[in-house]
């Protein structure tokens, strides 16, 4: 099946900075989904990309898909303590695979 | 309403001791599953049932039996529990078996001491 790296695998942020996690495939992607899962709790679907280099945000929420859909990106703006949590990239060929995750911890 | 709920929350028991969860949904979805995120996060899928019938069971050692008794449950059993079987178990649902987007239960906790 597909497989996706995701880095970095921990993300120290200060309160109001910026900062990207990546997924990579060594494969060409049909679509690529993002869930984020706060502490204690379970992942929650954010978003599907679909089409080459496609774009979406929500609010200060940036996701990316790649021109040759092998990899994806999450850019987050202006960091809030409400963003900490862990975020996955999720793949499917017959199943959905999970990225390894990035866990994002916020310096108040 | 709970989209996803499964039973119990938490989980404590003996090594070798034999222990349910349960999971319902209330989505009207087709496609059921159990995924398994150990305590460094990782998330792997277990089994996939769709319609009660299993389509995906990735090379899970047979003490874990899932039963389907119609598409809105989906249950695991786990047989002569072992140390490395405490993790967190996700029973999750999706709107059919493309592995469409899913809905995640609150999880359950296993610890087996």
């Amino acid at each position: 099946g597909q497989q996706v790296m995701q880095i970095p695998q921990y993300q120290h942020v200060q309160e109001g900075e910026d900062f990207t996690t990546y997924c990579n495939s060594s494969t060409t992607l049909s679509n690529i989904q993002w869930y984020k899962q706060r502490p204690g709790g379970h992942p929650v679907f954010l978003i599907q990309l679909v089409k080459s280099g496609e774009v979406k945000k929500q609010k200060r929420l940036t996701f990316q898909f790649g021109e040759a859909k092998k990899n994806s990106s999450l850019h987050i703006t202006a960091t809030q303590t409400t963003d900490v949590g862990t975020y996955f990239c999720a793949v499917n060929d017959y199943k959905l695979s999970f990225g390894a995750g990035t866990t994002v911890t916020v310096r108040a | 309403d709970t989209a996803v709920s499964q039973t119990p929350k938490y989980l404590v028991t003996q090594m070798g001791n034999d222990k349910s969860i349960k999971c319902e949904q209330n989505l009207g979805h087709d496609t059921m599953y159990w995924y398994k995120q150990d305590s460094k996060k990782f998330l792997k899928i277990m089994f996939s049932y769709n319609n009660k019938e299993l389509i995906i069971n990735e090379t899970v050692p047979n003490r874990f039996s899932p039963k389907s008794p119609d598409k809105a449950h989906l249950n695991l059993h786990i047989n002569s529990l072992e140390l490395g079987d405490s993790a967190v178990y996700f029973c999750a649902s999706s709107q059919d078996q493309g592995a469409n987007v899913l809905t995640f239960g609150a999880g359950s906790r296993l610890t087996v001491l």
